[in-house]
């Protein structure tokens, strides 16, 4: 069984602050790794995807893979109150059904 | 990103009638498109794979006999919940994998339409 694992939260950071969120996978056959954005009500929206072990940065935000770790997260810098939403983690492992398998995501509260 | 449309995005009916949903991917072809279902406060939970002119590969405990899906081109996949009762009563979100221009083949999701079984 395919599991991605996040801690659900609520992860509460003041304005300005770096948020880390964090997700692990059980697959160790895993090829990417997806972070989408859920606001309440919302469907979930892609932020950015990572493939290879390090870092990769796009504008605030800064994914984090470790692969020998099974370790994936997200870094967003300068917290807004607008970040506030529920980040979902997903991992992809290939297969002739190309499914994501998805955490249960992190709620991310940022304070004013 | 690229756009994923959904329609319609509210929907209210009663019991027993049937209720479709259209998925379009607007400015990429839609190699996968997948149907997902959340209830409020609860996690995104799959419902069904479709590919363009095959049949839809459903998640265990979905009844492909009362969720009929039809995938009828690369860029459009359709959902019909039939003879719906309250118990459906959900967000239905679909999404759409393709390559649209970066360079991982990536899932995009549509804005969800709203069920509401009277």
């Amino acid at each position: 069984q395919k599991e991605v694992e996040q801690n659900s939260g609520p992860l509460s950071v003041p304005e300005g602050a770096i948020a880390s969120l964090n997700c692990t996978y059980s697959d160790r056959g895993s090829q990417s790794f997806f972070w989408y954005r859920q606001y309440s009500g919302k469907s979930p929206e892609l932020i950015m995807f990572i493939y290879s072990n390090g870092d990769k940065e796009d504008g605030r935000f800064t994914a984090q893979l470790n692969k020998a770790s099974q370790y994936v997260s997200l870094l967003i810098r300068d917290s807004q109150p607008s970040d506030s939403a529920t980040y979902l983690c997903a991992a992809y492992s290939g297969g002739s059904n190309y499914k994501l398998t998805f955490g249960k995501g992190t709620l991310l509260t940022v304070n004013p | 990103g690229a756009v994923v449309s959904q329609h319609p995005s509210w929907v209210i009916c009663k019991s027993g009638t049937s209720v479709k949903i259209e998925c379009r991917s607007l400015d990429f072809q839609a190699t996968t498109m997948f149907w997902y279902r959340q209830f409020p406060k609860q996690s995104l939970m799959l419902m069904a794979t479709s590919n363009e002119g095959s049949k839809a590969t459903y998640e265990q405990g979905v009844e492909k006999d009362k969720f009929l899906i039809n995938h009828a081109s690369l860029t459009l996949s359709t959902l019909t919940v039939t003879s719906a009762h309250p118990e459906d009563s959900s967000f239905y979100i679909c999404s759409a994998r393709g390559w649209t221009g970066l360079s991982q083949e990536t899932q995009y999701f549509g804005p969800g339409t709203r069920l509401l079984v009277l």
